[in-house]
């Protein structure tokens, strides 16, 4: 078991750019989760994978998010023509299925849009 | 839908004293209970989680905390603080496929 791991940890983008982030989960767990966390506040549900499929998705996925999970395994989020608001640490998690299960979060990737 | 408050974005204490993190939570069905701690420029990590077997839990670094029902309440305590202890702690709530988290306590040790 390594862990969940995110890349790049850091990643600093001009307005208007296009930036991918990756997760690579526990091998054994089917679910993985994206967050999304600001300065002085706790993590917010981005949306969340079962194997391949998409689940769920928040309200706070704008068109200009996606994210996908080809064959249940690693994870991409893309984020389309990037806003200063789009600034945060973006945050991968892991889990089995049950809701009492617990999630294993990577690292994050810590996005700055100039 | 369910949700997180935690009191106090600070908590300051000296080393050797207790800690007390607090945590209430609203929810319509028996809640999943949980606290993180994140180290800076660390991921989050699981202290301990309420699952309604015992509703006191042991967790990990010497933290423990209670369910109470009547409070809707899951403080977090440590009897005795150390230095690196010094880190966020976020309360956190089960909701079928997600986490809802509170806004986090940052604890800060006094030497």
């Amino acid at each position: 078991d390594t862990g969940v791991s995110q890349n790049p940890r850091h990643k600093i983008t001009k307005r208007g750019q296009n930036v991918t982030f990756r997760c690579d989960p526990i091998s054994e767990h089917n679910r993985l989760y994206w967050y999304r966390q600001t300065l002085g506040q706790g993590p917010e549900f981005l949306t969340y994978f079962q194997n391949e499929a998409q689940l769920e998705k928040s309200r706070l996925l704008s068109d200009r998010f996606s994210a996908e999970r080809p064959k249940g395994s690693f994870s991409t989020l893309e984020i389309q023509r990037t806003e200063q608001g789009d600034s945060a640490m973006y945050l991968c998690a892991s889990s089995l299925t049950g809701r009492t299960d617990t999630q294993y979060f990577g690292p994050g990737t810590r996005l700055t849009v100039l | 839908a369910q949700s997180v408050t935690q009191l106090g974005s600070h908590v300051s204490v000296s080393e050797g004293a207790l800690v007390l993190l607090r945590c209430n939570y609203s929810s319509s069905v028996p809640p999943y209970l949980f606290w993180y701690v994140q180290y800076p420029n660390q991921g989050l990590q699981l202290l301990l989680k309420y699952t309604s077997a015992a509703t006191l839990v042991k967790g990990i670094n010497g933290f423990e905390a209670e369910f109470k029902k009547s409070e809707t309440s899951f403080h977090l305590t440590k009897p005795s603080a150390h230095m690196s202890d010094a880190a966020e702690y976020f309360c956190a709530v089960s909701e079928d496929y997600q986490l809802i988290w509170g806004a986090g306590t940052k604890l800060i040790i006094k030497p």
